[in-house]
């Protein structure tokens, strides 16, 4: 089973709404990555959780926190958000992140931020 | 110069064409590559990974050159289902994966 899956698939929010966006994998895998994608534009790299702490954040503003409960789970918090942040939001995990192995990635929660 | 570069193209081929894409990386320290497909508003989905002696899936062919710091991607006898944006992804030594802005392929009739 190589599925990530991603809720919610659709989500619309105001600036001073807070909203999560979940994303699970139940391939064993223990890396886990946030990316987001603006229309006509390769996926830009957020977080990586490796081993379920934190490895790199690509200097992502605060409005954005990441969680990681367990292995299987990684979660973004919105807070605050700014209407150029709406974009396509995009988990992927793979098998080791130190090790380069291939990206599996889920389906995506197109966010709008009004 | 960008980390990892791709021409975007748009690629226009009639059914049944042999094409080409190239993408060029600039860390040469880089130690994995992959090429993943993406169809409009999905998600990127793995293509194939590319190794120093290349491989070969089907119609699909990548290669790395080492030397000149690209990796390929061939697509023999194009079906219009092979329509879609190629993105080539390269991870350095930082183990930060990189992607290209992705190089678009129609297939048209």
């Amino acid at each position: 089973d190589t599925e990530v899956t991603q809720t919610p698939k659709h989500l619309v929010m105001g600036m001073t709404n807070k909203k999560s966006l979940k994303c699970e994998q139940h391939m064993g895998h223990r890396a886990m990555y946030w990316y987001k994608q603006k229309a006509k534009k390769p996926p830009e790299l957020m977080f990586v959780y490796s081993y379920e702490k934190l490895s790199i954040n690509e200097s992502v503003p605060s409005r954005f926190s990441p969680e990681c409960p367990n292995s299987s789970l990684l979660n973004l918090h919105l807070h605050a958000l700014q209407p150029e942040d709406s974009a396509l939001y995009l988990c992927a995990s793979s098998q080791d992140h130190r090790q380069g192995e291939t990206q599996y990635f889920g389906p995506g929660t197109r966010l709008l931020v009004l | 110069r960008k980390e990892v570069e791709q021409d975007p193209g748009p690629f226009n081929v009639p059914e049944g064409a042999t094409v080409a894409f190239n993408c060029t990386y600039s860390n040469s320290a880089s130690q994995s590559f992959f090429w993943y497909r993406q169809d409009c508003r999905k998600e990127p989905k793995l293509l194939m990974s590319v190794y120093s002696s290349g491989n070969e899936d089907g119609r699909f062919t990548a290669q790395l050159n080492r030397a000149s710091q690209y990796i390929s991607l061939l697509i023999r006898d194009s079906k219009l289902s092979d329509s879609a944006t190629y993105l080539c992804v390269v991870t350095g030594g930082s183990y930060i994966p990189t992607f290209g802005r992705g190089t678009s392929l129609i297939v048209h009739p």
